[in-house]
């Protein structure tokens, strides 16, 4: 299976700032999603990121807060905008082929703090 | 809402005994149901699936159940070991390809 390298790992902000992920994939991937983990919840699911065009976002997340690119099927980045405290908390990208039966990649994730 | 629920926040067992964790779903179309492992500053781990069509896989010391008429499946770990402790997260796709988690049970193996 695919493997992940997420960066940066962790990262405290400035309310009012931005915030860039990387998530780079060793292999071609079909699919690409971005989740976040608020502490003590589940992992929510933001977008799907396509290759090549705008990303699929989940209902309560929008483009302008979560600007999503894909330029090719390894590579894609998250950022967060306009950051405030309640922005603090993992975000984890993850990856695979479209036979759900083996699961999806995840990267480590990136603990964000917004002070 | 939360189509994906795992109901027990935790769970202790004693190294060697099995450990059972629950999960219940509300969406019947959900195509495969799978658990991932996570343990601390790290992303989560697929561990196992099981199709929508089946009503159990094994593998090695992990087997998973599902109930389709009760919209339930489960994680048997037998033996449990202490490597075994971390969270563990149930979730299912929908025919979007979408994983959804549940809340996630962290499971403490005890020597």
């Amino acid at each position: 299976s695919a493997v992940i390298s997420q960066k940066p790992s962790r990262d405290i902000c400035q309310r009012g700032t931005s915030l860039t992920i990387q998530c780079q994939v060793d292999s071609q991937v079909t699919m690409m999603f971005w989740y976040r983990q608020q502490p003590g919840q589940s992992l929510t699911l933001i977008a799907t990121a396509n290759q090549g065009s705008e990303a699929t976002y989940e209902s309560g997340f929008v483009i302008d807060k979560f600007p999503i690119s894909r330029p090719n099927l390894t590579f894609s980045t998250l950022t967060v905008s306009n950051m405030s405290p309640e922005d603090s908390s993992i975000y984890l990208c993850s990856g695979g082929q479209t036979h759900l039966g083996r699961g999806y990649t995840f990267g480590s994730g990136t603990r964000l703090t917004v002070v | 809402d939360q189509q994906v629920k795992q109901n027990s926040p935790s769970l202790s067992v004693q190294e060697g005994r099995i450990s059972i964790l629950n999960c219940d779903y509300t969406n019947s179309m959900f195509d495969y149901f799978l658990w991932y492992k996570k343990y601390p500053a790290e992303g989560p781990t697929f561990l196992i699936s099981i199709s929508s069509i089946k009503d159990k896989n094994e593998d090695g010391r992990f087997t998973v159940f599902l109930n389709k008429s009760a919209k339930h499946l489960s994680l048997h770990i037998v033996p449990s070991q202490p490597g075994d402790s971390a969270v563990y997260f149930c979730a299912a796709t929908d025919s979007w390809g979408k994983l959804q988690f549940g809340a996630g049970t962290q499971v403490v193996v005890t020597p």
